[in-house]
């Protein structure tokens, strides 16, 4: 099993650009998540998803859309990516009958020039 | 939803057991105690999960007392590895308090030769 794989790694964007970040999971996990992580501070919410063509706004959703098209992947968009969204973006998956261990994947850091 | 407070850093030696203790006053009769380990440059990891009393697994053990209004993370005869951010978070698994589980900024353990 790979667990929860986030897509790209690394990206640079200009302000004003847009991209998608890609999580897959294959633990058949109903539930995932977009967390970002500035430097030095914990996580925080962005978006999650209790199923497949569900979503729901966490605790920082602005500037950001998902979807759940599949319920492997969720993903993660920035129609106008700004400095301010520069951070490391983790996404992490959890089965819901025991929805409160959640698995992390290995994050993607996003600078935005 | 609960918060908690942590202490922002501590120090240990190789072989020492160390303890972490996490406030939180407020709790709710529903809500899970829950530590996450982070390493640099990668997604958060599961501890240990616990109510109340003493839960143990591999890893770590968990202490709650009775009023649950505090717990203590610990980790027995640290190595170096064990270097790394620790999460305490608190929510309620049946009612969707999983979603709003708030990582704050952790502890910095930092196990020293």
């Amino acid at each position: 099993n790979a667990g929860v794989t986030q897509t790209p790694k690394f990206r640079v964007l200009k302000t004003g650009q847009s991209m998608t970040l890609l999580c897959a999971q294959d633990m058949n996990h109903e539930y995932m998540y977009w967390y970002r992580q500035d430097p030095g501070m914990g996580l925080r919410l962005i978006h999650y998803s209790v199923g497949e063509g569900t979503t729901a706004k966490g605790e920082v959703p602005d500037g950001y859309n998902v979807s759940r098209l599949k319920k492997q992947n969720f993903l993660l968009g920035l129609e106008s990516a700004a400095p301010s969204q520069t951070s490391v973006y983790f996404c992490a998956s959890t089965p819901a009958t025991s929805p409160i261990e959640q698995f992390f994947g290995p994050g993607t850091r996003l600078t935005v020039l | 939803l609960a918060k908690t407070t942590q202490p922002i850093s501590m120090d240990s030696y190789e072989g020492q057991e160390v303890n972490i203790t996490c406030s939180h006053n407020n709790i709710a009769t529903n809500d899970y105690i829950t530590w996450y380990q982070q390493f640099p440059s990668q997604g958060p990891r599961f501890i240990i999960q616990g109510y109340k009393t003493k839960v143990t697994n591999e890893v770590a053990s968990l202490f709650i007392p009775a009023d649950r209004k505090s717990s203590t993370l610990s980790l027995p005869r640290v190595s170096l590895s064990d270097t790394a951010v620790y999460y305490c978070l608190v929510g309620d698994m049946f009612s969707g308090g999983y979603n709003k589980l708030i990582f704050g900024a952790g502890t910095r353990l930092a196990v020293h030769p």
